[in-house]
């Protein structure tokens, strides 16, 4: 079975350039996040979709950062414009529907790793 | 406020040195916690869910128990190919669905 694809790995840009990060989940994983990592910390979430809806993006700075999932399947992470500070590994993550209230474990992609000059 | 504390933060130890790391957890209504491994440069690996106090999950040279404050990662006569950072997380019903609140990590070191 095929794990969580990401590209690109690395993107270096300048300062108040766009840059966008692209997921692709598990087949039939319906639930789709995606977190940020600091070097030396853990992940947090940044938005989670459920099939194409955003159910969760309390923590996405939405004056610069905006995400997709138009199809319900592939998801697109864009910032714009960059700033110093945005410099992390952006990762994505997947899950299968929860059942009975159990919550099934996220499976990660291997990250994008962006650094704002 | 809810947390998830991780220590010790960097563990050395030689191949065959059996230990522990620990994952202490404040949270209202703990749904699950999750560990993780992470090696440099990839994504997290899922390694165990422990849903209730007392339950524990082995695989390999790793154990993981649960208690209603914290949970231990157990490492059994460890080798080199072990090296990696341990991530553990909490899911927790005022955290909201499937959100995953992680700690900072422990990075451990086999030493040959």
């Amino acid at each position: 079975e095929a794990g969580v694809v990401q590209s690109p790995r690395y993107k270096i840009i300048e300062k108040k350039q766009p840059v966008a990060f692209w997921c692709n989940p598990i087949s039939g994983h319906n639930t789709l996040y995606w977190y940020l990592q600091n070097l030396g910390q853990g992940p947090e979430l940044l938005i989670r979709y459920e099939n194409e809806e955003a159910v969760d993006d309390s923590q996405l700075p939405k004056d610069r950062f905006s995400a997709e999932r138009l199809k319900g399947v592939d998801s697109t992470l864009k910032i714009q414009p960059a700033e110093l500070g945005d410099s992390a590994v952006y990762l994505c993550a997947s899950s299968s529907k929860p059942l009975a209230g159990v919550y099934n474990e996220q499976f990660f992609g291997p990250g994008t790793r962006l650094t704002v000059l | 406020e809810d947390q998830v504390t991780q220590s010790p933060e960097a563990l050395r130890l030689q191949e065959g040195e059996s230990s522990s790391l620990n994952c202490s957890y404040t949270v209202s209504g703990l749904r699950g916690l999750f560990w993780y491994r992470q090696d440099p440069g990839k994504g997290p690996e899922f390694l165990f869910t422990l849903y209730s106090a007392g339950e524990e999950k082995e695989k390999e040279r790793l154990k993981a128990t649960l208690t209603k404050k914290e949970s231990f990662l157990h490492i059994t006569a460890p080798k080199p190919e072990d090296s990696a950072t341990y991530l553990c997380a909490v899911q927790a019903s005022n955290f909201g669905n499937e959100k995953l609140t992680f700690g900072t990590g422990t990075r451990l070191t086999i030493i040959p």
